[in-house]
């Protein structure tokens, strides 16, 4: 049972344009949105996350907006630049299960 | 960067022999897991940590066994390694409470010939 689906599973966009990638998840019980950026030979590091008690946070060109009622989050990444290339992660955590979960990831390649 | 350190970061077995991946922290963190990256698949647990001796299963664990005799040390061991288990390696830490962020080594790279 893949508790978050992450969409699309690769994705090309030319500089400057928008990064947009998106996940839905399952369990409700869920209340920590996290988001990793990885890139080759490197293990996952944290870009970005959420909690449900707000609709959208920004942290720079990084923006993550949050529909509770519909169980989806994405990711958008602004004025993207080739150094944006790398594979992004959804995860999920929360409640008693306090371990993440990750979508499958979405290699992002931005064309300069 | 957080103080993990994954070893080896490279390694090649052959099917049938036993495999010992090795995480260690400097950070004091409770929290410790083990995924495996495999493509197509993304990042999947195989057992985690929540204190010294207290393991659990992830959602792969067939095939897998770890242990934590210390806090900063947690084993991840193949039995008898076969051709399905070469992957790439993370150990993962995180801190005191639960939903904090998870912070990842560079990974190891096994390869079962």
């Amino acid at each position: 049972q893949q508790q978050v689906k992450q969409s699309p599973q690769s994705l090309i966009v030319q500089k400057g344009g928008i990064s947009i990638i998106n996940c839905a998840y399952e369990n409700t019980a869920f209340d920590y949105f996290p988001w990793y950026q990885q890139f080759p030979g490197k293990g996952p590091a944290l870009l970005i996350a959420i909690r449900p008690d707000v609709s959208e946070k920004k942290e720079g060109r990084f923006t993550i907006s949050f529909n509770k009622s519909a169980k989806q989050f994405s990711l958008h990444i602004m004025d993207s630049q080739p150094g944006d290339s790398a594979t992004y992660f959804c995860a999920a955590s929360g409640g008693s299960n306090y371990k993440l979960t990750f979508g499958k990831g979405t290699l992002l390649t931005v064309n300069p | 960067d957080a103080g993990i350190t994954q070893s080896p970061r490279h390694k090649v077995t052959e099917t049938g022999t036993p495999v010992t991946l090795r995480c260690h922290q400097t950070e004091n963190h409770r929290y410790m897991y083990w995924y495996r990256q495999d493509p197509g698949h993304g990042l999947r647990l195989i057992h985690y940590s929540y204190g010294v001796k207290d393991t659990d299963k992830g959602e792969v664990s067939d095939g897998y066994s770890v242990s934590r005799s210390k806090t900063e040390d947690f084993l991840l061991t193949l039995e008898s390694a076969t051709s399905s288990q070469t992957s790439v390696y993370f150990c993962a830490i995180s801190g005191q409470g639960m939903n904090t962020e998870a912070f990842f080594g560079q990974g190891t790279r096994l390869t079962v010939v």
